[in-house]
C-alpha cells in the first residue's frame, strides 16, 4: 500500500539552532498533512497541520512546508529548545485514515 | 481533565492469556481509534469506530476485538496473547473523522507479552 517515509530517522542539533525534519510521501491523492511529536512515555501531539492547497504554513517556531510536485513535506523549528527532544511523525491522509511516517528523532545538545 | 484515557498504562501477562484495553474520550468526538506502535516507533492504524460504528478494520488477527458500548468509549480485547502482541497501543478521537482533522491521542498502553 502507499507509505509515508522519513530520509532522517536521528537528527542532533545544537540548542539554539533550527532544526529541519523531512518527510517523503507516495500517495499523490492526500491532500492535508499533518505533524505530530511524541515525548517519551507520551501519546503523539499535534503540532501543525497543511492542507494540498498550501505550501507553506506557520505557527509558533514551527513552520511546514509542502512540495506536491516531489511529495514532500518538512517541519522546520526555529531556534531549537531543550524542549523539542522528542520523535517527530508526518502523517498524511488516506481516505479516511491516517498513514504514518516511520519517525524521526531530535535531539537537543547544550 | 484528561482529553483521551486510556487504562492501564502497563500491562505485563503471559503468553496465552487474554486481556483488555479500555479507552475514554471526554471531547464529544464521533470518531475513535486504536493504533499499534512497535519498538521501532513505527505507528500503524489498527481500527476505526465512529458513532458506535467499525469503519476501518485493518488486516489485525481476529483476536483483537474492539468494542464501543458507546461513542465516548471504545475497548480492546485481545485473546490468546502472543508475543508479537507486545507493543504500545494508543487510543485516540477525531471530530467528525473525515481525514481532515487533528487526532488526539491518549498516553498509550505499554503491552508486554511473556
Amino acid at each position: 500500500g502507499e507509505s509515508v517515509g522519513l530520509h532522517l530517522p536521528t537528527l542532533s542539533v545544537q540548542e539554539g539552532d533550527n532544526s529541519i525534519i523531512n518527510c517523503a510521501y507516495s500517495n499523490s491523492a492526500s491532500d492535508y498533512f499533518i505533524w505530530y511529536k511524541q515525548e517519551s512515555g507520551k501519546g503523539p501531539q499535534f503540532i501543525i497541520d497543511i492542507r494540498s492547497n498550501m505550501d507553506k504554513r506557520q505557527g509558533q517556531r514551527v513552520t511546514v512546508l509542502l512540495n506536491k510536485t516531489v511529495k514532500h513535506l518538512s517541519l522546520q523549528i526555529a531556534a531549537t529548545q531543550p524542549g523539542d527532544s522528542a520523535v517527530y511523525f508526518c502523517a498524511e491522509n488516506y481516505g479516511q485514515n491516517f498513514v504514518f511516517g516511520p519517525g524521526t528523532r531530535l535531539s537537543v545538545l547544550p | 481533565d484528561t482529553a483521551v484515557s486510556q487504562t492501564p498504562k502497563y500491562l505485563v501477562t503471559q503468553m496465552g492469556n487474554d486481556k483488555s484495553i479500555k479507552c475514554e474520550q471526554n471531547l464529544g468526538h464521533d470518531t475513535m481509534y486504536w493504533y499499534k506502535q512497535d519498538s521501532k516507533k513505527f505507528l500503524k492504524i489498527m481500527f476505526s469506530y465512529n458513532n458506535k460504528e467499525l469503519i476501518i478494520n485493518e488486516t489485525v488477527p481476529n483476536r483483537f476485538s474492539p468494542k464501543s458500548p458507546d461513542k465516548a468509549h471504545l475497548n480492546l480485547h485481545i485473546n490468546s496473547l502472543e508475543l508479537g502482541d507486545s507493543a504500545v497501543y494508543f487510543c485516540a478521537s477525531s471530530y467528525p473523522g473525515t481525514g481532515y482533522e487533528k487526532l488526539f491521542f491518549g498516553s498509550g498502553t505499554q503491552l508486554s507479552v511473556l
